[in-house]
């Protein structure tokens, strides 16, 4: 079945520094999704990417698509303590079910 | 307009017992789906339910099981419960128009098992 995973697991960083998250699918996707889960609470959806190579912003944070539709990013420029949380992309395994990445967890110290 | 709304927050059982969680997912949304997340891990899918069927399950046994509702509501029972069993049960609803599949989630129960 479709794997989708992430890396890393988990990061910490100071406060101002940047953050990474990379998503890959072992299939291609016809779209892909981030949600992010504060600490305590529920996933949130943030974004949708459809078309190869697409990338969209959000404030600080950056999301892109690869080319072959298998693998995303999302980069987050001089992260605050509000970015704190985890982040998990998904991908859709049917007409709307979705897997769900590992997450990465990320921690910034102020 | 509501999100998805889970009930109760929290619920503590003992082990061997029976637990239902509900679901009421968003106005027009017909999908609902179940994921488990254990402390500290990722989501674990249980169960997506659509137009009062169930379409697809995760790799959990059968004494996890569920139902959906003429009104697209949906409860999650689990049965004989297992110390492992503990953990945040979320729900999450989807529209059913179009190819978007995005999920909305509820604030989940959290199950506890003694």
């Amino acid at each position: 079945g479709q794997q989708v995973m992430q890396i890393p697991q988990y990061q910490h960083v100071q406060e101002g520094e940047d953050f990474t998250t990379y998503c890959n699918s072992s299939t291609t996707l016809s779209n892909i999704q981030w949600y992010k889960q504060r600490p305590g609470g529920h996933p949130v959806f943030l974004i949708q990417l459809v078309k190869s190579g697409e990338v969209k912003k959000q404030k600080r944070l950056t999301f892109q698509f690869g080319e072959a539709k298998k693998n995303s990013s999302l980069h987050i420029t001089a992260t605050q303590t509000t970015d704190v949380g985890t982040y998990f992309c998904a991908g859709p395994t049917g007409r709307r079910a979705l897997t769900f990445g590992s997450g990465t967890r990320l921690q910034v110290q102020p | 307009e509501a999100g998805v709304t889970q009930s109760p927050t929290h619920l503590i059982k003992t082990r061997g017992q029976q637990a239902t969680l509900r679901c009421s997912p968003i106005s027009g949304h017909t999908s609902v789906y179940w994921y488990q997340q254990a402390l500290g891990l990722g989501l674990q899918f249980l169960l997506w339910y659509d137009e009062g069927e169930e379409r697809n399950r995760g790799n959990f046994p059968p004494r996890f099981s569920g139902r959906q509702f003429p009104n697209y509501s949906s409860e999650l029972n689990v049965n004989a419960l297992e110390l492992e069993d503990s953990a945040l049960y979320l729900c999450a609803s989807s529209f059913s128009g179009g190819n978007k599949n995005i999920q909305y989630f509820g604030a989940g129960t959290r199950l506890s098992v003694l």
